[in-house]
């Protein structure tokens, strides 16, 4: 199956700081989303990014779509502790649908 | 609205017992179908997914099989259980709009 690197894997960050992570594939997506999932629970939408070098916010929440359509970008600031969880960048190059392998995000009060 | 079944929640199987998970779509007609696998702490791999009755496509080869006998059923079976079979297992859905919608889980444990 596709392979999605996500990173970084894990991060400690102080409440009000900005958060950044990335996800890269070895092939061509179509489609980019990214998705939070808490613990126990199925994954939820955040962001859909369709076209290269689209920047799409969700209030907080900013993601792009990479010029080469092998990455996407996603950028959280000033974190608060309900961002707690783990974010999964995901790719859709026909019908499959793969997902990262996640970042572990934590935030401290 | 549409909304997705998945059961049971918590399952304790020992290792060699078959499996069963049923994972039901409501709301939406010809729905691509998927099978995720969670292990603790990673990221989810796709084990299966169906454009339609009947038609299943496998990603990784491995002790399990699914079926969709129904337009809107997906069902993820084992004949023998593994230890190496336990996770976390979500079943997903998605039409035309690129979105997934996922069940809240199955958490497997083989012991």
């Amino acid at each position: 199956g596709q392979q999605l690197n996500q990173s970084p894997q894990s991060m400690f960050i102080q409440e009000g700081e900005d958060v950044s992570m990335n996800c890269t594939s070895s092939s061509i997506f179509n489609t980019w989303l990214w998705y939070k999932q808490d613990p126990g629970e199925g994954p939820v939408l955040l962001i859909a990014l369709y076209k290269a070098g689209e920047l799409t916010s969700n209030g907080r929440l900013t993601a792009q779509f990479g010029i080469t359509r092998k990455d996407s970008f996603l950028n959280i600031s000033a974190s608060i502790p309900s961002d707690v969880g783990i974010y999964f960048c995901a790719g859709q190059p026909g019908n499959q649908f793969y997902f990262g392998t996640g970042t572990s995000l934590t935030v401290i009060p | 609205s549409q909304t997705i079944h998945q059961w049971p929640a918590t399952l304790v199987q020992p290792v060699g017992s078959p499996l069963s998970l049923e994972c039901t779509v409501e709301g939406t007609s010809n729905p691509n179908l998927y099978w995720y696998r969670q292990a603790a702490g990673r990221g989810l791999q796709l084990l299966f997914y169906s454009v339609g009755i009947g038609q299943i496509s496998s990603e990784v080869p491995q002790n399990l099989s699914a079926s969709r006998p129904q337009d809107r059923q997906f069902i993820l079976s084992s004949k023998k259980l593994l230890l190496s079979d336990s996770g976390f297992y979500l079943c997903a859905w998605r039409t035309i709009d690129p979105d997934a919608f996922f069940g809240q889980g199955t958490r497997l444990t083989v012991v």
